[in-house]
């Protein structure tokens, strides 16, 4: 069973589209990441739910929007995709904060043209 | 400011030999220090971390970090490297209680046959 899952793996699409991405955690972790992975390989968190409840929303565009149905479920919705969006998303859980480290997701690529 | 520095893009060392990835570090407070390793077109996978006690720890793989206060480093060992240990490899720095990592720009291991 995989512990955290994403959903797609690769998504291409156009540029002005919305899209969405999700991931499930089947580890009972209550708290859940999303990163973005640039093309020099640097990762950067975005927002980060703690049993549902929004606690990290960092300097991200609007257009970005974050959705937590329950603990074991955090999707990212993205609308009017620009080029420069294009990355790899990783979702991540954990149990509390960072001391017990996280699990991380495949990843999403998202590749906009 | 919390910051992660990893001065090396890319180690390259000989299968056998000990290999080390060097990871500094600076935070406010007591630091919590992580090791990730990152397989191509693979999310994340956790290695060690430190969060107190003995300043040397142990992790998956046969890897280990050494915690030196006074230098601020946090650096990655192995005493024999394997070609499969090839891939990139994260720092990150959290403090205590709370939910977000800052992590180093990457260092690229190649191990040579």
């Amino acid at each position: 069973d995989t512990a955290v899952s994403q959903t797609p793996k690769y998504l291409v699409t156009q540029m002005g589209n919305d899209k969405s991405i999700k991931c499930e955690q089947n580890l009972g972790h209550d708290t859940m990441y999303w990163y973005k992975q640039d093309s020099k390989k640097f990762l950067k968190i975005m927002f980060s739910y703690n049993n549902k409840e929004l606690i990290i929303n960092e300097t991200v565009p609007n257009r970005f929007s974050p959705k937590s149905p329950d603990k074991a479920h955090l999707n990212l919705h993205i609308n009017s995709l620009e080029l420069g969006d294009s990355a790899v998303y990783f979702c991540a859980s954990s149990h509390g904060g960072t001391d017990s480290g996280y699990t991380f997701g495949s990843g999403t690529r998202l590749t906009v043209v | 400011a919390q910051s992660v520095a990893q001065p090396e893009d890319q180690v390259n060392v000989a299968e056998g030999n000990p290999l080390t990835v060097k990871c500094t570090y600076s935070v406010s407070g007591n630091p919590y220090l992580f090791w990730y390793v990152q397989y191509p077109n693979r999310g994340l996978q956790f290695l060690l971390k430190y969060i107190t006690g003995d300043n040397l720890v142990k992790g998956s793989y046969g890897f280990e970090a050494e915690f030196n206060k006074s230098q601020t480093s946090f650096h990655l060992k192995k005493p024999s490297a394997l070609v499969s240990d090839s891939a990139l490899y994260f720092c990150a720095v959290s403090v205590s209680g709370t939910y977000k990592y800052i992590f180093g720009t990457g260092t690229r291991l190649k191990v040579l046959a």
